[in-house]
């Protein structure tokens, strides 16, 4: 069936530190790929998506990039911030049903020190 | 443009009571999903709602139902709760249905069941 897993966190770092935070899929064809930011108290953010093989989403200074030779969705950034202390999420849209149900991996919980 | 909107925010319950939660998609979205977020689970797909059709269900029991109105607002339903139905239950609305749609999430309601 088709799963997302994402490295267990919580990652702890410095500010100005390089965060990447790893996630693999399982799926069926050719699914989207996303990653959502979830603050404190709060519902799910769009972080950035991609949906073909080789596709690099960028956002906020966050980039991930669709592997489908490895079958990853790697999140990286090359300076976290304080503000940037969040739970992050990587999802698959399901493939093989024309909805738009999303398959989410457990969380990583990022937290940045100043 | 406003975002999705959920009410109620917060909601206590007893066992055996039901319950209903509402939320009001991005203006525009035809779709509706509800998910929901547990720590135990994570977030986990319920239902999604097109043209105020049931297109998808996730694993879940029947006590758990929804229903769209033809403004696309959503409502779902959980009947004969049970301890373990405390958790956030997001809605999330896309314009289309389709794996490359984007959905963005409302702020959730926390329901707690004693």
């Amino acid at each position: 069936g088709n799963s997302v897993t994402q490295m267990e966190g919580p990652v702890t770092l410095s500010e100005e530190a390089f965060l990447t935070i790893n996630c693999t899929y399982t799926a069926t064809g050719y699914p989207s790929l996303f990653w959502y930011v979830q603050y404190p108290g709060e519902g799910l953010q769009l972080l950035l998506k991609a949906t073909k093989a080789d596709d690099k989403g960028s956002n906020k200074g966050f980039e991930a990039t669709y592997r489908k030779e490895t079958t990853s969705f790697h999140l990286e950034k090359g300076s976290v911030q304080v503000s940037d202390s969040a739970v992050y999420f990587c999802a698959l849209s399901r493939q093989g049903q024309a909805g738009t149900a999303l398959i989410f991996g457990k969380g990583t919980t990022l937290s940045v020190s100043s | 443009k406003a975002g999705v909107t959920q009410t109620p925010r917060y909601l206590i319950k007893t066992r055996g009571q039901q319950v209903t939660l509402s939320c009001s998609p991005i203006s525009g979205h035809r779709s509706v999903s509800w998910y929901q977020q547990t720590p135990g689970q994570g977030l986990q797909f319920l239902f999604e709602y097109f043209s105020e059709t049931q297109r998808n269900k996730g694993n879940f029991p029947g006590r758990f139902s929804g229903r769209q109105f033809s403004n696309s607002r959503s409502e779902m339903n959980v009947s004969t709760l049970e301890l373990g139905d405390s958790a956030l239950y997001l809605c999330a609305s896309s314009y289309d249905r389709g794996r490359q749609e984007t959905q963005y999430f409302g702020p959730g309601t926390r329901l707690l069941v004693l």
